[in-house]
């Protein structure tokens, strides 16, 4: 299957510094990428889509001043958490489609975030 | 939106049990994927079936999206196999894909 990879796995920050997530396709290219968000214990829940070359879509509820996604170019798509809070403590997953067959989802490793 | 259920939430069975897993959509779908969550987080594809049957080794899926249910069979489970499995469907155009609750299943020696 396509592979997608993220980093960096894991993260610690203090309260109120920024921290970059990265997602990149590494064998195919990613127009639209997805970027999803799971609390311990929880289901993934999807923040947002980002696409190539414009502004990315929020889901509801998602602060789009707090989660800042750029997605530059055709394999690379960043998550930025601003001013990070200890409630912003959370395990990060990007995903993107692959190829074959169209339809189907490839996930990054996942990035744990944990804000002090 | 969609809304997914998977059952039973917990399974606990002893290795080389079989098991079956279900997942049900709240409306028609044109994109439906099983992934295994491993201990680290990982999500690992297993299927990718909007409808049909499939079958992997000691995994198989069946799809009938006319009635809006998935099934994931696992047989002979092993311990490898522990982890939270999900399904995950879509219904916009292979866009987004909304997840499940989630089946826990821990398999013993």
């Amino acid at each position: 299957g396509a592979v997608v990879s993220q980093h960096p796995s894991r993260v610690i920050c203090k309260s109120g510094t920024s921290v970059k997530i990265e997602c990149r396709s590494l064998d195919f290219q990613a127009t639209t990428m997805f970027w999803y968000r799971q609390f311990p214990k929880q289901s993934l829940m999807l923040m947002a889509t980002s696409n190539e070359g414009s502004k990315a879509t929020y889901e509801q509820g998602v602060e789009k001043d707090k989660f800042l996604i750029n997605h530059a170019s055709l394999t690379l798509s960043t998550l930025t958490v601003t001013s990070a809070h200890p409630e912003d403590s959370s395990f990060y997953i990007c995903s993107a489609r692959g190829g074959r067959p169209a339809g189907e989802l490839f996930f990054g490793e996942g990035s744990r975030l944990t804000v002090l | 939106g969609i809304q997914v259920e998977q059952s039973p939430p917990d399974l606990i069975l002893q290795e080389g049990a079989n098991s079956t897993l279900r997942c049900n959509f709240s409306d028609s779908v044109n994109n439906l994927q099983w992934f295994h969550q491993n201990p680290w987080g990982q999500l690992i594809n297993l299927f990718y079936i909007p409808s049909g049957t499939k079958q992997n080794g000691r995994l198989s899926a069946t799809t009938v999206a006319t009635e809006r249910y998935s099934l994931l069979y696992i047989s002979s489970s092993q311990t490898t196999d522990s982890g939270v499995y999900f399904c995950a469907v879509g219904n916009t155009g292979f866009q987004k894909l909304v997840f499940g609750t989630g089946t826990r299943l821990l398999v013993s020696p």
